[in-house]
């Protein structure tokens, strides 16, 4: 167990819909990190967020945003979804801020299918 | 551009057999390199990573030797056990730009 988790464990939803998936990053970690997993695009980095600000920006997508509130958990909005969306989305947390990359700890994902 | 490739999985091996999986990139500059295992149902975990030019990272008995020369990171380990049945990912950082590049990733299954 990483410390970090992430809800809900599953999601099904149809296309043109909007979600949202929520991380909790381990007690005291200010950096969380974005990630999708699909078959068609591999492992991307989406977006990270430190201690409440965006600090670098991956392959996301116009119609995805995310931010990370007071408390340090973390919300990835998904909007006008599409088939192609359909993804494991994983979060992860470091103490860390520039030098994150070295030490993540990654949650168990939140399955996203679009149908 | 920036590029990760990774040797086509799946790839199959008996318990205490020698592995490499071939890990390549393109890149301008000194990036990092990493290696991470992704455990069945779980997320990713570091398994190891190199900053610069031949250093060699290790870990759990796996080694990677980053090699400017050839572009190349490859992950090898002298004896497999049936836990590190896994899929095992390549990645390159540009740690300036906080860009971090995944190859496609290697699927290992280790036979008793």
């Amino acid at each position: 167990d990483s410390g970090v988790t992430q809800t809900p464990k599953h999601l099904i939803t149809a296309t043109g819909q909007r979600v949202t998936l929520r991380c909790s990053p381990r007690s005291g970690d200010l950096s969380v990190y974005w990630y999708q997993q699909s078959l068609d695009q591999g492992l991307q980095f989406l977006i990270q967020y430190y201690n409440g600000e965006e600090r670098a920006k991956g392959n996301i997508l116009e119609r995805f945003s995310a931010q990370q509130f007071p408390d340090l958990h973390s919300e990835l909005n998904l909007s006008s979804l599409e088939l192609g969306d359909s993804a494991l989305y994983f979060c992860a947390s470091s103490p860390l801020g520039d030098r994150g990359w070295d030490e993540q700890f990654f949650g168990p994902g939140t399955r996203l299918t679009v149908l | 551009g920036n590029s990760v490739t990774q040797m086509e999985g799946p790839v199959t091996l008996s318990e205490e057999a020698f592995l490499t999986i071939n890990c390549t990139y393109t890149a301008t500059g000194y990036p990092s390199l990493f290696w991470y295992v992704q455990y069945p149902g779980e997320g990713l975990q570091l398994l190891l990573k190199a900053t610069k030019a031949d250093d060699k990272g290790s870990n759990k008995g796996f080694e990677a030797t980053y090699r400017k020369e050839t572009t190349s990171f490859h992950l090898e380990k002298g004896s497999v056990q049936v836990s590190d049945s896994a899929v095992y990912f390549c990645a390159l950082l540009y740690s300036s730009a906080s860009k971090i590049i995944f190859g496609s990733g290697t699927r290992l299954s280790i036979r008793p």
